[in-house]
């Protein structure tokens, strides 16, 4: 079956860095891939949806220049959190999708970010 | 806007009884419905999927339903377990366009044994 792989799968770092989580498809081409936020408790809130080769599509509300997205193959796209700070730190998922119309969207597994 | 309500929010069963979730739909072009279940501190997992042609599908202990006309879906577990304990969430989305997904505010189940 489809395959996301997203890492790291926690991360903590100092206010004021910038931190860059991966998502892969390994065994299927993901023409499109779907960054989300989680808060505890929470629904997935889409932030952006990222095409190959094409600028991310973010959603109302989300600060493209803070939440860096490059989706520079079929295989892989990159989320990178700019200058982050405390309240940053959530819970983000990605996922991917081949557009075959046969089957949902795949996740990965998250990655817990702390900015402290 | 899309909007997908959800409910319960929280829901406890005792183990082997039955456990139904819902979910209403707002756009009535969403022509496809998943439902996904997370584990704490993992990605959701697709658990099982109905498309709008479809009125029902079952897979082993899980069935999904779809009124169509009513804008409804239904996640429905039979028999639950411990391990059925996760938050499960329902989604839609049309398969044209940006395949993008509206989510419910999911539901929290809890089996107890």
């Amino acid at each position: 079956g489809a395959v996301v792989s997203q890492h790291p799968s926690r991360v903590i770092c100092k206010s004021g860095t910038s931190v860059k989580i991966e998502c892969r498809s390994l065994d299927f081409q993901a023409t499109t891939m779907f960054w989300y936020r989680q808060f505890p408790k929470q629904s997935l809130m889409l932030m952006a949806t990222s095409n190959e080769g094409s600028k991310a599509t973010y959603e109302q509300g989300v600060e493209k220049d803070k939440f860096l997205i490059n989706h520079a193959s079929l295989t892989l796209s990159t989320l990178t959190v700019t200058s982050a700070h405390p309240e940053d730190s959530s819970f983000y998922i990605c996922s991917a999708t081949a557009r075959t119309g046969k089957s949902g969207y795949t996740f990965g597994s998250g990655t817990r970010l702390t900015v402290v | 806007g899309e909007n997908v309500e959800q409910h319960p929010s929280t829901l406890s069963v005792q183990e082997g009884d039955s456990a139904v979730i819902k979910c209403t739909y707002s756009d009535s072009a969403s022509n496809y419905f998943p439902w996904y279940k997370q584990e704490l501190g993992k990605g959701p997992q697709l658990i099982i999927d109905i498309r709008s042609n479809v009125g029902e599908k079952k897979d082993q202990r899980i069935a999904v339903t779809l009124n169509k006309t009513a804008k409804h879906f239904s996640l429905h577990i039979t028999e639950t377990q411990p391990e059925d304990s996760a938050v499960y969430f329902c989604a839609a989305s049309k398969t044209s366009g940006t395949y993008k997904y509206i989510f419910g505010t999911g539901t929290r189940l809890k089996v107890l044994a």
